[in-house]
């Protein structure tokens, strides 16, 4: 079946502008995450979702960064006011039971 | 808290020869712990993966681990290192409760020399 997708693939916002990137994830997983991956660096955790409920909020930077999955199945991390150092790949994972996950091809943010 | 620690940013092997990647974690709870690959512009693809069952892992593409818990490693290898081996190694835990979300390493660079 078909992966985790990701839209878009690339972006680029200048500084305080909002953006809005989308994750598909694997029909039926009930898990998806959110990591944030910088030049040169292993992905970090921003956040959690067990179908609509995000239940791990703990790594998102600030109150600049929102997510949602409405009906549990497609999500959307919001980035308010990007900022230069908000510039990274932004990668989805979705997975079934949790344990292991799959992750999308990431949307790469770059702010001027 | 977990942490993982992955020994060397960049490791150069010649074709044919073996691949240690080297990765070390700490963790108060029973770990869950995987490795995945990342070729250039393109997500992660897991590799392996050690959830308390044999400690010796088969992977894909011909790589394995070994998971000791003694030296609170994780090791991943592969015999004869082959040119289409070369992108970046990830090294990650997470626990086996809760919300299973994953720490990395920092990753690994390999590079395959003819």
């Amino acid at each position: 079946g078909a992966g985790v997708s990701q839209s878009p693939r690339y972006k680029v916002a200048k500084r305080g502008q909002d953006v809005a990137l989308r994750c598909d994830p694997i029909s039926g997983h009930v898990s998806l995450f959110w990591y944030q991956q910088a030049l040169g660096q292993g992905p970090e955790f921003l956040t959690y979702f067990q179908n609509e409920a995000q239940l791990d909020k703990s790594g998102l930077p600030s109150d600049r960064f929102f997510a949602e999955r409405p009906e549990g199945s497609v999500s959307t991390l919001k980035i308010q006011r990007t900022q230069q150092e908000d510039s990274a790949v932004y990668l989805c994972a979705s997975s079934r039971d949790g344990a292991e996950q799959y992750f999308g091809p990431g949307t790469r943010l770059t702010v001027t | 808290a977990q942490s993982v620690t992955q020994l060397g940013s960049h490791v150069s092997v010649s074709e044919g020869a073996l691949v240690l990647l080297r990765c070390n974690y700490s963790s108060s709870v029973p770990p869950y712990l995987f490795w995945y690959v990342q070729y250039p512009n393109q997500g992660l693809q897991l590799l392996l993966k050690y959830t308390s069952a044999a400690t010796l892992v088969k992977g894909i593409n011909g790589f394995e681990a070994e998971f000791k818990k003694s030296e609170t490693s994780f090791h991943l290898t592969k015999p004869s290192a082959h040119m289409s081996d070369a992108a970046e190694y990830f090294c990650a835990v997470s626990d086996s409760s809760g919300t299973y979300k994953y720490i990395f390493g920092t990753g690994t660079r390999l590079k395959v020399l003819a």
